[in-house]
């Protein structure tokens, strides 16, 4: 069975560091290209990024190059979102989720992680 | 850019009727387009992909068509269970993903 595991809500002050993780089990992780979705307070989804786990190829949203890092340890399944300074607009809901394949839509998704950024 | 639009941003319907909801692409996509179902406190779930393929496990009163800039999801007969938002997601511009507004379906 397909699973993608969220690391827990985090909740931050402006100007924090953060890392948030997604393991994936049941299928080659190194083989698909795992993204990551953020979902902020009562709106829609935005896509943020993409990586490919096999050699760490990513791409980003313009919208997200440069606030965010995204990365992955193949030897763990585990890919990952990264801030290197927290803003109170990073509040949101945030999902990592499978492409079955490149050109393809998300298959599995993620429970999510909450990310809260507050003074 | 890919731009996705969606219409309505709310549809009212009573369990048992039909509900169709629109998604407009700003240049064709082709076939590769998605709908996902989110319920609240829960992740979105894959429903269609290639503009018409019903995901794993999703009932047939599941449909959707189209293609190049205007997509349509019909959902036959509104169960309880499909009252959620719908997002439609384009996947020819890959790597560029991205997602339309949402349809809220709630009930009538």
């Amino acid at each position: 069975e397909v699973q993608l595991v969220q690391s827990g809500a985090e909740v931050k002050k402006p100007g924090e560091s953060l890392k948030i993780s997604c393991k994936g089990s049941g299928y080659s992780f190194t083989s698909y290209w795992i993204g990551w979705v953020r979902q902020m307070p009562g709106k829609g989804l935005e896509w943020m990024g993409i990586i490919y786990p096999g050699d760490s190829d990513t791409r980003y949203s313009p919208s997200f190059q440069g606030q965010v890092t995204i990365s992955a340890d193949k030897s763990i399944s585990t890919a990952y979102l990264q801030w290197s300074s927290l803003k109170a607009s990073d509040t949101a809901m945030y999902y990592c989720a499978k492409q079955d394949l490149a050109v393809a839509p998300f298959d599995y998704w993620g429970q999510g992680t909450l990310v809260t950024v507050s003074s | 850019e890919i731009v996705m639009t969606q219409s309505p941003a709310t549809l009212s319907v009573s369990p048992g009727e039909r509900a169709t909801l629109s998604c407009r692409a700003s240049q064709s996509v082709s076939s590769n387009l998605a709908w996902y179902q989110q319920k609240p406190g829960q992740a979105p779930r894959l429903l269609i992909y290639g503009a018409s393929t019903r995901a794993t496990g999703i009932p047939a009163r599941f449909s959707g068509s189209g293609s190049g800039t205007e997509f349509t999801l019909t959902i036959s007969s509104l169960q309880s269970e499909d009252f959620a938002v719908y997002y439609c997601q384009q996947y020819n511009n890959w790597p560029s993903l991205t997602f339309g507004g949402g349809t809220k379906v709630e009930i009538k």
